[in-house]
């Protein structure tokens, strides 16, 4: 089915550890970007995408980084896992015209 | 400076009838869009309704509205005959054009609960 696909729907990360979570989307859409949803917060960008190899900085990057070598793929890497990174992370993707946001299922990871 | 306020942290509404949900928006880029999602408790995130800031209409789809008043910066959602699985959370999202093209702002949210 088209659409974002997001790995892993659940991670549990010892604080300090680092990992990559995937997001690919088959829509052939420009721009992709990361959001964090915390309690009472709603969604929180933390990095976007306009192109392969063009990305910028959200409001809350700190503690993340991403790139983006093809369109399809943007992954987000915790290099040191915070507490403070605890969260539920939603990939989404859309084109030019910014009226089809599509948004991944979404990963919820804790860091303990 | 906050981008979108949503001032009700929880509505109540009775099944079968109409409930509208506030969100007031600051921007002063001419052009912009205006995106109403549900977030059920599954947690997905669903498209509802867009609204481009030079629209003239006020959006609709189904029974979701958009009460677009530019003037004032609101955009409110309103949802006509209301069903059970309208109980959800409720978020509401501005995209900027231009040199912020890409990035999505968020209020944080209204919880709808509908009851028989």
């Amino acid at each position: 089915n088209a659409g974002v696909t997001q790995t892993p729907k659940f991670q549990v990360l010892k604080t300090g550890q680092s990992m990559t979570l995937q997001c690919a989307q088959d829509m052939n859409h420009e721009y992709m970007s990361w959001y964090r949803q915390d309690p009472g917060m709603g969604l929180r960008l933390i990095h976007y995408s306009v192109g392969a190899g063009i990305t910028d900085q959200g409001e809350v990057p700190n503690g993340y980084n991403v790139s983006r070598s093809t369109t399809e793929d943007f992954p987000l890497r915790l290099l040191s896992a915070a507490p403070s990174q605890t969260s539920v992370y939603f990939c989404a993707s859309h084109t030019s015209t910014d009226y089809g946001y599509t948004f991944g299922s979404g990963t919820r990871l804790t860091v303990v | 400076a906050q981008k979108i306020t949503q001032t009700q942290p929880g509505m109540f509404v009775q099944e079968k009838e109409a409930v509208t949900l506030d969100c007031t928006y600051d921007t002063s880029d001419p052009s912009y869009g205006l995106f109403w999602y549900k977030q059920p408790s599954s947690g997905e995130m669903i498209f509802l309704i867009y609204q481009g800031s030079y629209d003239q209409q006020n959006a609709t789809e189904g029974r979701y509205s958009l009460n677009f008043q530019k003037a004032r910066k609101s955009a409110n959602l309103v949802i006509s005959a209301s069903q059970l699985g309208d109980s959800a959370m409720y978020f509401c999202a501005m995209s900027d054009r231009g040199s912020t093209l890409g990035r999505l702002y968020f209020g944080r949210g209204t919880q709808l609960t509908v009851w028989p």
